[in-house]
């Protein structure tokens, strides 16, 4: 079984949908990264989570840890929301586990 | 500030050429990741430097591979000899903190793209 699980692997909506992109896992960690990578290949960090919610513009991060599970939620997406997103498990100060992405296309 | 740069963008190269891959973190960042990233596996991290210094290199495939980080604003991620399954997109990021949970938001390069014929 895989440490880390995302759903779903990809995601077609339209424009101005509500978005949530889930991250499971099996393993204990001290946080958790989520990432974009945009169709071009450049990577941008969204959050960094250990605990709770964290809200940037449209987007939305929460984590419980005790679940060990984390989503990420956007609101009116939009078709530049396009791109892979990544969930990334950090445990201990070092070892890092990625998920395998979440491939999201947002139709105008 | 100009962000994590990385050079070159791309390189196709020959099996056994030396391959050398360049990153210039952030100003002030004093943390530094390379990443591989593939088809096959997605992304892995393959050795982590903290105050210029190598903590975790359990990431890196094999002995073909080395990275430096001779000063705080530049590191190296070398290949020699260079194989065909070596090919992929190499980030580097870089971040403030001593280690990756305690860092703030990592910031990436664009990436080198190696093709190894």
């Amino acid at each position: 079984k895989n440490e880390v699980e995302q759903s779903p692997q990809n995601l077609t909506a339209q424009e101005g949908e509500f978005i949530t992109i889930n991250c499971s896992y099996s393993v204990g960690i001290s946080a958790l990264h989520w990432l974009q990578q945009h169709p071009g290949g450049g990577i941008v960090s969204l959050f960094m989570l250990s605990s709770g919610k964290k809200k940037h513009g449209r987007l939305i991060a929460t984590i419980n840890i005790q679940e060990k599970h984390s989503s990420l939620h956007i609101t009116a997406s939009h078709p530049r929301d396009s791109a892979v997103y990544i969930c990334v498990l950090i445990q201990g100060a070092q070892k890092l586990v990625f998920g395998q992405g979440t491939r999201l296309t947002i139709n105008p | 500030d100009a962000g994590v740069i990385q050079s070159p963008r791309h390189e196709v190269t020959e099996m056994g050429q030396e391959v050398t891959l360049r990153c210039k973190p952030i100003s002030g960042h004093n943390s530094l990741f390379w990443y591989r990233q593939t088809m096959m596996r997605g992304l892995e991290l393959l050795i982590y430097f903290n105050n210029n210094v190598p903590i975790d290199d359990s990431g890196m495939p094999e002995d073909r591979f080395s990275a430096k980080m001779p000063n705080a604003s530049f590191s190296t991620l070398k290949i020699q000899p260079s194989e065909p399954r070596d090919s992929a997109v190499y980030f580097c990021a870089s971040s403030l903190g001593s280690g990756t949970a305690n860092t703030g938001e990592l910031f990436f390069g664009e990436g080198s793209r190696l093709t190894v014929l």
